[in-house]
């Protein structure tokens, strides 16, 4: 089993709707997790931080299950140019500024 | 604000040549990582730093070697290329967040032939 998993995707979703993504991972002692945006031939973007409590920014909302171990990255109202790849990144528990990436999910938002 | 530039962006070889990446941040930050980054692998740690001369092996260190003898550079070598070497390469820092986010650079696009 990979230590982080994301469905490949694509998902393609028309302008306007809820999309979610899940990222599940392996390693329990795992503290700090992440979701990162990256464009087609770009780097990655930190898109957001995840905390224990859950965390939103705008119409981004992104979660973690410690029980089950996954996150998740909610798009509300998506938009033409949320198109991309999203990388849910997590750290390896005891070497905490280590970060293993999943292998990301792509949206493409339809008109 | 500069953050982290990598150089070059674009970089033609061929098998068995020395080729170096450069990686340069202007926030001080103390850890620096490389990944490279291929089809149906996703990003893959080949070395990080946590601080000038401290450096260490990621998941594919095999091939490569780096050097960090000032705080805001983190050269990548490729001692003798070789095809499967063909990749895209990001270096990363991270941040003073509280939870240690990293931040990219804009990466380098390597061709071995």
């Amino acid at each position: 089993r990979k230590e982080v998993e994301q469905d490949p995707g694509p998902f393609n979703v028309p302008e306007g709707a809820t999309v979610a993504f899940n990222c599940t991972y392996s390693n329990s002692a795992s503290q700090s997790f992440f979701w990162y945006r990256q464009d087609c031939r770009k780097e990655p973007k930190l898109l957001m931080s995840v905390y224990s409590s859950g965390n939103e920014d705008g119409r981004f909302t992104a979660q973690l299950n410690r029980a089950s171990q996954y996150i998740s990255l909610l798009i509300r109202d998506s938009k033409l140019s949320d198109s991309a790849t999203y990388l849910c990144a997590v750290n390896k528990g005891n070497a905490g500024n280590m970060l293993t990436f999943g292998g990301g999910t792509r949206l493409m938002v339809k008109p | 604000d500069a953050g982290i530039t990598q150089s070059p962006r674009y970089k033609i070889t061929e098998t068995g040549r020395q080729v170096t990446l450069m990686c340069h941040q202007t926030w001080s930050h103390s850890y620096m990582f490389w990944y490279r980054q291929d089809l149906g692998h996703g990003l893959r740690l080949i070395y990080y730093s946590a601080a000038a001369d401290i450096t260490d092996k990621g998941e594919v260190p095999d091939g490569y070697v780096v050097s960090r003898s000032k705080t805001e550079n983190f050269p990548l070598t490729l001692e003798s290329a070789t095809r499967s070497q063909t990749s895209v390469y990001f270096c990363a820092s991270i941040g003073f967040g509280q939870n240690n986010e990293q931040f990219f650079g804009p990466g380098t696009r390597l061709t071995v032939l």
